[in-house]
């Protein structure tokens, strides 16, 4: 099967600080790259995307960013709470929308009250 | 929004003996689904693409005669883990296409311990 990396690194915040967990992709004709929050012993939470074609994309408290020279994805999330504690995925995906959703390696998030 | 649910949403079965679970899509006809497996503190890996009303498609190093994928209806696909061994135990998960979402709605996950 596919997946990329094996290990989950960690992040540990103050509530209230704000978090950036980075992401580096592997392939370049990935059409979207997608973001999701694990919760343990639950399936993935979609929290936001972003096209190929763009470079920054906002939501509520996150912002992604794409640098496509060098194939990193980073989320930020503005004022971290304890309730964002949570493994943190990047996937990407391809342009038809029957196309696979790869996921990366993860980061553990864990924000300290 | 779209709903995925997965049953069992854990099970303990037997060395050698086989375990179905099921992926249903609640508010959305789903024609493709996928399943992946996790291990603890690893990323999710993905098995196979189970399309409706034909074979699936999966990864390389899937073994396709173990992990037996049914896409019979619009809205329930299943994965079959035949002949189950203590490391097949792991965290399996699907999830399904709707509509023109960009992220994949995910199941719940079943967590599956072969003793």
């Amino acid at each position: 099967g596919e997946s990329v990396g094996l290990h989950l690194p960690t992040l540990s915040v103050q509530e209230g600080d704000n978090s950036i967990i980075n992401c580096a992709y592997s392939n370049s004709a990935s059409d979207y790259f997608i973001w999701y929050k694990q919760e343990s012993g639950k399936g993935p939470q979609f929290i936001i995307d972003i096209r190929s074609n763009m470079d920054k994309r906002q939501g509520q408290r996150v912002t992604v960013l794409l640098n496509k020279t060098v194939k990193h994805l980073s989320l930020q999330i503005a004022a971290t709470q304890p309730g964002d504690s949570a493994v943190y995925f990047c996937a990407e995906r391809g342009r038809t929308s029957y196309d696979k959703v790869i996921f990366g390696p993860g980061t553990s998030l864990s924000v300290i009250p | 929004g779209a709903v995925v649910s997965q049953h069992p949403s854990w099970v303990i079965c037997k060395s050698g003996t086989s375990v179905k679970i099921e992926c249903r899509s609640l508010d959305f006809q789903a024609t493709t689904m996928f399943w992946y497996r996790q291990f603890p503190k690893q990323s999710l890996m993905l098995m196979a693409t189970s399309n409706e009303g034909s074979k699936a498609t999966y990864e390389q190093g899937v073994e396709k005669d173990k992990f037996l994928i049914n896409h019979a209806s619009l809205t329930l696909s299943t994965l079959t883990v035949t002949s189950a061994h203590p490391e097949d135990s792991s965290f399996y998960i699907c999830s399904a296409r709707d509509g023109g979402r960009v992220g994949y709605t995910f199941g719940s996950g079943t967590r599956l311990t072969v003793v």
